[in-house]
Parts: structure tokens; sequence; C-alpha cells
């Protein structure tokens, strides 16, 4: 139980465009999703918290506008990286928690997206 | 603000040669402290959460113990497939759900 699926694992995307990631909670039904970013051999930072049907969260120095996220049902989170440019490339990770399972079965992550912008 | 740091940054084993990894925190009001093992490429995988001091948990060769200002993930006889980064994390009661991260551990066991 409790499985968060996301795609695309890999995206190429020329400087400029946009992209967008999408995290989906397979089994249960996720009020909020957590976004993080990770660069290699670093931690998980967190970017921002999506609230179904509210807007996001979003940690200090994450611009609102360049990652735009959206919480339109209660299984589904996007994150676009509107005008992505090389800085923008990363691992990009969504996690959520099953609140019928507690606190004893943790988070629930996807298997993350490659982000590479050229 | 939270925080959570882990020691060492990597660590090479024999397999079958026991260890422990560490993982200092700081944190207003503990509600959970959480190890994940993350393989390469892949998000992290949920192992245990912890709730307070004196508190352990166990998986296979894994166990978890916890103290009020560090955790301990000990691994007993460890096989090749347990190489991984292991997470630590810890989330406050008033920070909304939110989980601070540590850098991680990378354990490598040689054959």
């Amino acid at each position: 139980g409790a499985v968060v699926s996301q795609h695309p694992s890999r995206v190429i995307c020329k400087s400029g465009t946009s992209v967008k990631i999408e995290c989906r909670s397979l089994d249960f039904q996720a009020t909020t999703m957590f976004w993080y970013r990770q660069f290699p051999k670093q931690s998980l930072m967190l970017m921002a918290t999506s609230n179904e049907g509210s807007k996001a969260t979003y940690e200090q120095g994450v611009e609102k506008d360049k990652f735009l996220i959206n919480h339109a049902s209660l299984t589904l989170s996007t994150l676009t990286v509107t005008s992505a440019h090389p800085e923008d490339s990363s691992f990009y990770i969504c996690s959520a928690r099953d609140p019928s399972r507690g606190f004893n079965y943790g988070y629930t992550f996807g298997s993350g997206t490659r982000l590479t912008v050229v | 603000e939270d925080q959570v740091t882990q020691s060492p940054e990597a660590l090479r084993l024999q397999e079958g040669e026991s260890s422990s990894l560490n993982c200092s925190y700081t944190v207003s009001g503990l509600r959970g402290l959480f190890w994940y093992r993350q393989d390469p490429g892949k998000g992290p995988e949920f192992l245990f959460t912890l709730y307070s001091a004196g508190e352990e948990k166990e998986k296979e060769r894994l166990k978890a113990t916890l103290t009020k200002k560090e955790s301990f993930l000990h691994i007993t006889a460890p096989k090749p497939e347990d190489s991984a980064t292991y997470l630590c994390a810890v989330q406050g009661n008033t920070n909304a759900g939110k989980s601070t991260f540590g850098d991680g551990t990378t354990l490598t066991v040689k054959p």
C-alpha cells in the first residue's frame, strides 16, 4: 500500500521551455504532497508543500513563479518548471503520507524526475 | 530551526562487518524521526519512525535507536545489497508536516 507514482523519470528540455512533472498517489488520497529538490551527493531540500484545493506553500528562496505547483485533486499534484535554465537541472522528488496508515509508515516518495536543461 | 547532521558521510564495510550510522538532531518538539534508504537515481524508501528517547525498532539486519539528541542505525552483518545512502529526517510538532533531512551516509558493502 501507499504507492506514489511520479512521471516522467527523466526529461531533457531546451533552455527557456517549460516542463511538467506529475505526482500521483495510487492507492490513497493525499491532501498534502511535498516537493523536494536534490543535488548530486546532497540531501533533499524541501521546495514547497502542495495542498489540495488551495495554493502551495513555498519555502524561503524558492521562486513561486518559476516552480508552479497545482494540486487539483486528492491524488494528483504537478510541478511545472517554467522558463527552465541549466541551473534548474536537478533531481525532483515528491512525497506524501497516507493519512490512514499513521506515522509508523513514514512518508512515501515518488521515484524522482531527473531534469536536464540544455 | 530544525537541524540534522549525519556521520560519517561515507562508510565502506566488508560483508559481515557490523557498524553504526549516526544522526544528530535538534528540533523543537520531536514529532518523529525517520530513517530512509535511497538507492542511486531513486526516491527514498521508508525504513523506520522513532518517536521518543529509548525507543528501538528492527528490520532484518537494521536496528534504529533514539536518544534525546541523536539516533543510530545499526547494521549487523551487512550484505552487498545493503549498499545505499541512508537518510535521517526529523519532523517537529510545529512545522506543519515538513521533514528536515540530513545529508545522508553512503554505505558501500564489499563482498
